[in-house]
């Protein structure tokens, strides 16, 4: 019930292409969702984050789509590129708490 | 810009040893977490503090314990290290539970 389930757990992606990293949640009052970025040696950063009333959050090259009926939501990272390569990890809260899904380890390729 | 320091980068310790970890943060927030990253897990919370004194169980606490003697500061202790709690862990502030502010971890090794 706690679980987000992040999928895939790595990705290689040329420059320029789509990345799409992908959650899955059971918990239905989890009422945020973000996406933390983390750089090799360097702690997570909030990336983008929706709340479950909105079906898409655009900011720049990254976007979140989020479908409330099959608990999922999922980051598209258009145009890809190298300085995009980084850990990517989702998350859903409620009661305050986040819980953190596996992580993806994105690679974009020059 | 919100910065949260950890004490130490990397730590090697003995099995049994009592290991102090450190974190400061210089935003004046009111929630501090301690957080452990392992390859495939993703980030678990092990306790966090929503004031001085305050301090609440994660989901993962045993093995671990927790001081907040002032609000800038959060140790995580462990009272005798094992070599199952080799990991990194991710000290966050923030003034909210929502978006947290991630120091650069301590890569602890049990031996």
């Amino acid at each position: 019930q706690q679980q987000v389930k992040q999928s895939p757990q790595s990705l290689i992606v040329q420059k320029g292409g789509i990345s799409i990293i992908n959650c899955a949640y059971e918990n239905t009052a989890f009422d945020y969702f973000p996406w933390y970025q983390q750089f090799p040696g360097k702690g997570p950063a909030l990336l983008i984050a929706i709340r479950p009333d909105v079906s898409e959050k655009k900011e720049g090259r990254f976007t979140i789509s989020f479908n409330k009926s099959a608990k999922q939501f999922s980051l598209h990272i258009m145009d890809s590129q190298p300085g995009d390569s980084a850990t990517y990890f989702c998350a859903a809260s409620y009661t305050g708490k986040l819980i953190f899904g596996q992580g993806t380890t994105l690679q974009v390729k020059p | 810009d919100v910065k949260v320091t950890q004490s130490s980068r990397y730590l090697v310790k003995r099995t049994g040893e009592k290991v102090f970890l450190e974190c400061v943060q210089d935003m004046d927030h009111e929630n501090m977490f301690w957080y452990r990253q392992d390859p495939g897990l993703g980030l678990r919370l092990i306790y966090f503090s929503y004031d001085v004194k305050m301090k609440e169980k994660g989901d993962i606490p045993e093995g671990y314990s927790v001081s907040r003697e002032k609000k800038e500061r959060f140790s995580l202790i462990l009272e005798s290290a094992s070599t199952n709690q080799t990991s990194m862990y991710l000290c966050a502030s923030g003034t909210g539970f929502l978006e947290q502010y991630f120091g650069p971890g301590t890569r602890l090794t049990v031996t």
